[in-house]
């Protein structure tokens, strides 16, 4: 496979702030990303996703950007809530098969 | 949107036992189901993709006769672990998709096993 178990980074941020979180993706014949939250004990949830004709897309308080000549993925998040704690992925879409990458946990200081 | 469920969402078992693990779309047809495994503070990785009514397709360094994948309807994939071992303790996550391709995968909430 081509994503790789390892032991997450952490990102604090205060209240109110806005968040970025890095993805760098593996494959440059990826066509298709997207960007999933996952809440302790539950599973994935879909934020937004990007196709790789596109560098940039926004949602409601999130804004996906897409660098396919470094295969580099952000999202940010703008005024962060206690709400948005949590862990954070990418995932690229190769052939008809998603790789995540290693994630980001994010904590919201109040 | 739609929704995956899997059944059950916590299981403990013995070690040497199987324990099957379900997937069910429940507003869509999939013909495509994909299996996930996650490590604590660990990213997804994937095990196999399912595909209903042919063979399921493993990633490299998954044991097929371990990990035995049944997609028998469009709605309804199926992971055993056979003969566990404390080390198979883990979350299973399994996703679908509306279409084949690239497109928006929908996550069911995940297995815990926990083999003693």
């Amino acid at each position: 496979g081509e994503s790789v178990g390892l032991h997450l980074p952490t990102l604090s941020v205060q209240e109110g702030d806005n968040s970025i979180i890095n993805c760098a993706y593996s494959n440059s014949a990826s066509d298709y990303f997207i960007w999933y939250k996952q809440e302790s004990g539950k599973g994935p949830q879909f934020i937004i996703d990007i196709r790789s004709n596109m560098d940039k897309r926004q949602g409601q308080r999130v804004t996906v950007l897409l660098n396919k000549t470094v295969k580099h993925l952000s999202l940010q998040i703008a005024a962060t809530q206690p709400g948005d704690s949590a862990v954070y992925f990418c995932a690229e879409n190769t052939g008809n098969q998603f790789y995540f990458g290693t994630g980001t946990s994010l904590t919201v200081i109040p | 949107g739609a929704v995956v469920s899997q059944h059950p969402s916590w299981v403990i078992c013995k070690s040497g036992t199987s324990v099957k693990i379900e997937c069910r779309s429940l507003d869509f047809q999939a013909t495509t189901m994909f299996w996930y495994r996650q490590f604590p503070k660990q990213s997804l990785m994937l095990m196999a993709t399912s595909n209903e009514g042919s063979k399921a397709t493993y990633e490299q360094g998954v044991e097929k006769d371990k990990f035995l994948i049944n997609h028998a309807s469009l709605t309804l994939s199926t992971l055993t672990v056979t003969s566990a071992h404390p080390e198979d303790s883990s979350f299973y996550i399994c996703s679908a998709g509306e279409g084949q391709g690239s497109g928006e995968q929908y996550f069911g909430p995940g297995t815990r096993l926990t083999v003693t």
